[in-house]
């Protein structure tokens, strides 16, 4: 089935560590996302990429790197710079041609801090 | 820059009942979509309905509607017949096309819903 892996499921940051958050779709789609989602409130965008090699800042992209080596996968690095990054992690995609198509969603991560 | 607003954190709803969830949205652009998306307790993202700005028939997918009014900026979510299984946030969504759908969305704050029996 197609569809979108984010592992692992649950991860645990300790104080001045970066931590990697994983992402693979196997739909073919130009565009990647990543977003957070704190508890009780919306999803906020952290970063995109349309395309290979490339990525844009979303709305809080302080403290969060990512990468885009690879069509299939967009990783997501949580740097000791996030001081706040306990939150559920959510990375998306779509193809990216037509403005009506919906995003595909992992199944999130869920970071904590030790 | 978009926003958008869900101005109800919490709805009880008996279970057959019709159901209405609120959004309005604010932005300069002219053309945008609109989206709704489920969040079931497990945390996964279910894509509900999509309208566009320049859609004159508001959109329907099932038992989901979307009372889209441009003029006042709000893409209300309509549930016929509710089930127990609707129970979960809501979120509605929107992305301003600029050069083709591959721009983020933003997102309210969602509504959780809630389907007595």
């Amino acid at each position: 089935d197609g569809g979108i892996t984010q592992s692992p499921k649950y991860l645990f940051r300790k104080e001045g560590q970066n931590v990697t958050l994983s992402c693979e779709q196997n739909l073919n789609h130009d565009a990647m996302y990543w977003y957070r989602q704190d508890p009780g409130q919306g999803l906020r965008l952290i970063y995109y990429s349309q395309i290979v090699n490339d990525f844009q800042k979303g709305d809080i992209a302080e403290g969060y790197s990512v990468s885009r080596e690879k069509k299939e996968s967009f990783p997501l690095t949580v740097t000791s710079a996030q001081k706040n990054p306990t939150a559920f992690y959510l990375c998306a995609s779509n193809e990216g041609a037509y403005s009506n198509q919906p995003q595909h969603f992992g199944d999130g991560t869920r970071l904590s801090i030790l | 820059a978009q926003k958008i607003t869900q101005t109800q954190p919490g709805m009880f709803v008996q279970e057959k009942e019709a159901v209405t969830l609120d959004c309005t949205y604010d932005t300069s652009d002219q053309s945008y979509g609109l989206f709704w998306y489920k969040q079931p307790s497990s945390g996964e993202m279910i894509f509900l309905i999509y309208q566009g700005s320049y859609d004159e028939q508001n959109a329907t997918e099932g038992r989901y509607s979307l009372n889209f009014q441009k003029a006042r900026k709000s893409a209300n979510l309509v549930i016929s017949a509710s089930q127990l299984g609707d129970s979960a946030m809501y979120f509605c969504a929107m992305r301003v096309i600029t050069g083709g759908g591959a721009d983020g969305l933003t997102f309210g704050k969602g509504t959780h819903l809630i389907i007595q029996p």
